[in-house]
Formats: C-alpha cells, sequence, structure tokens
C-alpha cells in the first residue's frame, strides 16, 4: 500500500520570502500522480498543483512549484513571494493511475503554513 | 456555478439519531468519492462510486451506507451517529482516464453530542 508522508506538521514564513513544504512517499509503482492541496481556514480543499511521475520536468503554477524526485520519492512543494492568503493546511497526495479500487487519493497529514509580515 | 456542492454544511445532531449528508456534481466526472477528515485533519477514503456503481468501501462501519442515485449524485447516510463520527466529511469526483485530479465539495462539518 502506497504511504504519504509529511514530516513538517508546521512551517512559518515571512510575507515575500520563499518556503518549501516537504513530501515523501512510498510506492512500488512506477507511473502515478502526486498532488498538493491548500486547506484554507474556510476548508475547502483546493487543488494546488500536480504532477505524472512519468514527466521529468517539475511542474510549475504560477508562484508554486515541485521539486519531484522520482529515484528518492520526495515531492517538495515551493511557494515563492509568499502572500498572507497562502496561510493554509497543505496536503500532499498520492494517487495510482489504476482505476476502480486504486483511484482513491492518499493524503499525507498535512503541513500548517503561517504566513507572517 | 459551483462545480460540486455537500448539503448542509453544518449538522448538528445527537447521538442515536440517523442523519444523510447529500453531494451533487455539476462536471460531468463519473467517479465520486466520500472522504472523512478527524480532528487532526487526517483525510482518508471513505467510499467511491464510477458510474453508480460502488468500487471502493474501505473499512467503515456499516452504520455509514453511500447511495448514488445517478452518477450526479452520492449521498451519505450515518444510522445510529456516535460521538466518534464528528468530523468532517467531504465529497469529491473525478473524471477517470482523464486528469485523474479530484475536485472538493467544501465539507459538512458534523458534530455529534
Amino acid at each position: 500500500a502506497q504511504t504519504v508522508t509529511q514530516s513538517q506538521p508546521e512551517m512559518s514564513v515571512q510575507e515575500a520570502e520563499t518556503v518549501t513544504l516537504s513530501c515523501t512517499y512510498d510506492t512500488s509503482e512506477s507511473d502515478y500522480y502526486l498532488f498538493w492541496y491548500k486547506q484554507p481556514p474556510s476548508r475547502q480543499m483546493i487543488l494546488v498543483i500536480r504532477q505524472e511521475a512519468y514527466k521529468q520536468q517539475n511542474a510549475t503554477e504560477n508562484r508554486f512549484s515541485v521539486n519531484f524526485q522520482k529515484a528518492a520519492k520526495s515531492f517538495s512543494l515551493k511557494i515563492s513571494d509568499s502572500q498572507l492568503g497562502d496561510a493554509a493546511m497543505y496536503f500532499c497526495a498520492y494517487r495510482s493511475p489504476l482505476t476502480g479500487t486504486a483511484s482513491k487519493l492518499t493524503f499525507g497529514t498535512g503541513t500548517r503554513l503561517q504566513v507572517t509580515l | 456555478d459551483t462545480a460540486v456542492s455537500q448539503t448542509p454544511k453544518y449538522l448538528v445532531t445527537q447521538m442515536g439519531n440517523d442523519k444523510s449528508i447529500k453531494c451533487e456534481q455539476n462536471l460531468g466526472h463519473d467517479t465520486m468519492y466520500w472522504y472523512k477528515q478527524d480532528s487532526k485533519k487526517f483525510l482518508k477514503i471513505m467510499f467511491s462510486y464510477n458510474n453508480k456503481e460502488l468500487i471502493i468501501n474501505e473499512t467503515v462501519p456499516n452504520r455509514f451506507s453511500p447511495k448514488s442515485p445517478d452518477k450526479a449524485h452520492l449521498n451519505l447516510h450515518i444510522n445510529s451517529l456516535e460521538l466518534g463520527d464528528s468530523a468532517v466529511y467531504f465529497c469529491a469526483s473525478s473524471q477517470e482516464g482523464h486528469s485523474y485530479e479530484q475536485y472538493f465539495g467544501p465539507g459538512t462539518r458534523l458534530t455529534v453530542t
């Protein structure tokens, strides 16, 4: 079974600075999908970024980018030019490319990001 | 237009009661899910339906029963509610074989007293 580990329960960053959130996972599959979701205090789960394991290029979405290291099974999220609105819980998630019972997302335990002035 | 909606957003009820949470998606997706987020914020899959067929049924008490009347709707019925059922329940949907992203509803905070 796949597992996802987020070793940083809490992180803090100053506004306009850069922060990196860590995520490691364990899988025996060679192809899969990885996601970062953001959960602000409103509790809505918002997809931030996704990465397909077969793509070597790291995904980027505006100020958000990932460092995907397939061999190390590492998938970190970098937030540049942090803004107050980035304060939230961030969840790393794994998804198998298989359908059926494998279609679920497996989440890490989350990292709470605080943004200070 | 809301993509994935859930009703109600808040639900406060007493132990022993039966309650339902409804979910609807207008994205045309063929797969829907129920996740539970506990008090420590941990998210775990409960059920999944693909085209009205149950495909995932994790280790969940049989007091929880999902129902999918059509592929745009997935409801969750909970019998004989217990204190430990207090949590946030999220509905999500995806289109299999497409982007594999799951889109979440706003969540339903269930409080059992």
